[in-house]
């Protein structure tokens, strides 16, 4: 029972357009939601997060929306740029009763190719 | 370097064998993750440490999947007996402290083949 969603798994853009990837999630007790970029052969890498009581929080070119009713985040990137491309994973964090820490569930990621 | 290290970076391990494998956090990491990702999927959580206590084992699939982090820093996940279904990207993450959900800063993993 996949618990976060990554419907896409991949996504073509032209440079300097938007680039826009979606999550959905359906555990509602998700109080926190991370972006994390990760290119081949390494690691994923922090990128974007929001808390559950706000709806968006912007960094630079990189933007989340969190849209509580529907479940539903996504990470806006404007503009693209070749570099941008990765492979990008939406993770929902909760803290359940039995364990000593934030849990994460990852989804299962879009590669975004940003075209030159 | 400042970032989590992973070693080794790949392993190939033939099925019965057991094999070991690192992660050197950042130093003062607190919190310590380990999760197994397969390929097309993202990571799964497998097990964290607070310091030297192992806090939440209970994403180990099986009774073959042992870790430790005996001094608070390095840490070891230790497979014995590996099978196919094992075959994964193993990656630790730690982050500085473990209250509120702070940014896990992830190693590079380690890719373990079992043929």
């Amino acid at each position: 029972d996949q618990q976060v969603k990554q419907n896409s798994p991949s996504l073509s853009v032209q440079e300097g357009r938007i680039s826009i990837l979606n999550c959905d999630y359906t555990n509602s007790m998700f109080d926190y939601f991370l972006w994390y970029k990760k290119y081949p052969a390494e690691g994923p890498t922090f990128l974007i997060s929001i808390s559950s009581i706000k709806d968006k929080n912007e960094d630079g070119r990189f933007t989340v929306f969190l849209n509580k009713s529907a479940k539903h985040l996504s990470l806006h990137i404007v503009p693209s740029q070749p570099g941008d491309s990765a492979v990008y994973f939406c993770a929902a964090s909760f803290h359940p009763l039995t364990s000593g820490t934030y849990k994460y569930i990852f989804g299962t990621g879009t590669r975004l190719k940003v075209l030159a | 370097g400042a970032g989590v290290s992973q070693s080794p970076r790949y392993k190939v391990a033939k099925r019965g064998q057991d094999v070991a494998l690192r992660c050197d956090p950042i130093s003062g990491h607190v919190s310590l993750f380990w999760y197994q990702q397969a390929l097309g999927q993202g990571p799964e959580f497998l097990t964290y440490f607070q310091n030297e206590a192992q806090l939440d084992k209970s994403g180990l699939p099986s009774d073959r999947f042992f870790a430790e982090r005996p001094e608070g820093s390095v840490s070891t996940l230790k497979i014995q007996r590996t099978q196919q279904e094992d075959s994964a990207v193993y990656l630790c993450a730690s982050s500085v402290a473990s209250g509120r959900a702070f940014e896990q800063y992830f190693g590079p993993g380690t890719r373990l083949t079992v043929t």
